[in-house]
């Protein structure tokens, strides 16, 4: 089954303790990106890649850090967690050369991953 | 962002039409998604429109002008199970990565 994976779903921690979101894909698909969605304020990118080794930082890029070894996983890293972080995150994957249309860019979600940081 | 804008809420009633509105800023324009998500739930892909005028897939239509930045969903027979937040996302520049608008949540009431 074509899916996006994310681990773990549900994360509480406390400040200042590194932790990792992953993220996997079996789609061989070339983007992947991480968002947060908080309410009132949406989806908003955090970094994402276009494909192995190449990642650019989004929209909300502070405090994250990611990297992209291999084509499939794309973890999520915070080094030193704080409050204003916790929030719902989702890894998306899409691949728009698959469609024929470049900026035909369908993003697929994992199931999300909602962080607490006490 | 990109000033995406679209309605923070909407009701509306089973069995009625809803259309869904959404202004982007027109530079750099590449193509507009519409997104369903349900409460809890991560965001399925509903259209897609690059050209103008109307797509039409079942029950949701979504429409599209170029030179206005204007896109709406259009919701017809609405059921229950459409209660869910609607996301209008566009395509900008060079990197081919959409960003989002705050969605539009509708409610769907007997």
């Amino acid at each position: 089954e074509a899916q996006v994976t994310q681990n773990p779903r549900y994360l509480i921690t406390v400040t200042g303790k590194k932790l990792t979101v992953t993220c996997s894909q079996n789609m061989n698909h070339e983007y992947m990106s991480w968002y947060r969605q908080d309410p009132g304020l949406g989806l908003r990118q955090i970094y994402y890649s276009m494909n192995v080794e190449v990642t650019d930082k989004g929209d909300v890029p502070e405090g994250y850090k990611v990297s992209r070894k291999e084509k499939r996983n794309f973890p999520l890293i915070l080094e030193s967690p704080s409050p204003n972080q916790t929030s719902l995150y989702f890894c998306a994957s899409s691949s728009p050369q698959a469609t024929g249309d470049l900026a035909k860019n369908i993003q697929y979600f994992g199931a999300g991953t909602r962080l607490s940081v006490l | 962002g990109q000033n995406i804008d679209q309605p923070t809420e909407m009701t509306a009633t089973e069995g009625a039409i809803v259309q869904i509105n959404c202004t982007y800023q027109t530079s750099g324009f590449n193509g507009l998604f519409w997104y369903q998500q349900h409460a809890g739930e991560a965001p399925t892909f509903l259209s897609y429109n690059v050209l103008d005028g109307l797509e039409e897939k079942g029950r949701f239509s979504s429409f599209l002008s170029r030179s206005k930045g204007y896109s709406y969903l259009l919701l017809k027979e609405l059921q229950m199970k459409d209660s869910a937040s609607y996301l209008c996302a566009v395509s900008l520049g060079g990197s081919y990565i959409p960003t989002f608008g705050r969605g539009t949540s509708l409610i769907v009431h007997p």
